[in-house]
């Protein structure tokens, strides 16, 4: 079982709301990332991080914004949450270009 | 454009039987190929990889092939059980990119019955 840990696992909140997911490993890898997937649809990359005070954007325009300020560490806000934010929201990481381990998730609703 | 295709989009069996899961893509220059499992509301769990040389790997009851020619692959589940239930995704890596960059397929939905 990989050391990645998201929280929370659930979240409900309401428009215009600032939130940020947490998401840490203990493995000391490097390369980081978040997923966002809808029921039945495939992941799309949002943001990753090739280590500390790296971030770069994914394949998926996303409002949100990351920060790597610790190797262990990579959060992720939304300053003004909308409905459309409505989502499953995976973080991910790995040692080089070897397997990418999730984290369990966090379901966001914004009503 | 680099694809992950994967059918059937949602398969149910009965406890016991065997299913096998497909999964055709385009990615190039292709890197290696992962089956996933997602249990509902969890993170995708890996059960195999295979680069371009390896044409089966297996890890219990799931066996994964590869075709690199046809770019096809294949899961192969034997002998099910109510845990198997879950969605599995095929997910490639492309070489081209100091990321490795993967792609996802949607998953197929495994639904294993009593």
């Amino acid at each position: 079982e990989a050391d990645i840990y998201q929280t929370p696992r659930y979240l409900v909140i309401g428009t215009g709301k600032k939130i940020t997911l947490e998401c840490s490993q203990t493995m000391g890898h490097d390369k980081m990332y978040w997923y966002q997937q809808d029921p039945g649809m495939e992941l799309h990359l949002i943001h990753y991080s090739y280590g500390v005070n790296s971030t770069e954007k994914g394949d998926l325009s996303s409002e949100s914004t990351v920060s790597r300020i610790r190797t262990e560490h990579f959060p992720l806000t939304l300053e003004s949450a909308r409905p459309s934010h409505t989502s499953q929201y995976l973080c991910a990481s790995s040692e080089g270009k070897d397997t990418q381990y999730f984290g369990p998730g966090t379901r966001l609703t914004v009503l | 454009k680099n694809q992950v295709e994967q059918s059937p989009q949602s398969l149910i069996i009965l406890e016991g039987k065997n299913c096998t899961l497909q999964c055709n893509y385009t990615v190039s220059p292709f890197s290696n190929l992962r089956w996933y499992k997602q249990d509902t509301g969890r993170g995708p769990v890996s059960l195999t990889i295979m680069t371009f040389s390896e044409n089966t790997k297996s890890n219990g009851r799931y066996t994964a092939t590869l075709d690199a020619d046809t770019k096809q692959s294949s899961l192969h589940i034997t002998a099910s059980q109510l845990s198997d239930s879950a969605s599995y995704i095929c997910v490639v890596s492309d070489r081209g990119s100091t990321l490795g960059r993967l792609y996802f397929g949607r998953g197929t939905q495994l639904t294993v019955w009593p």
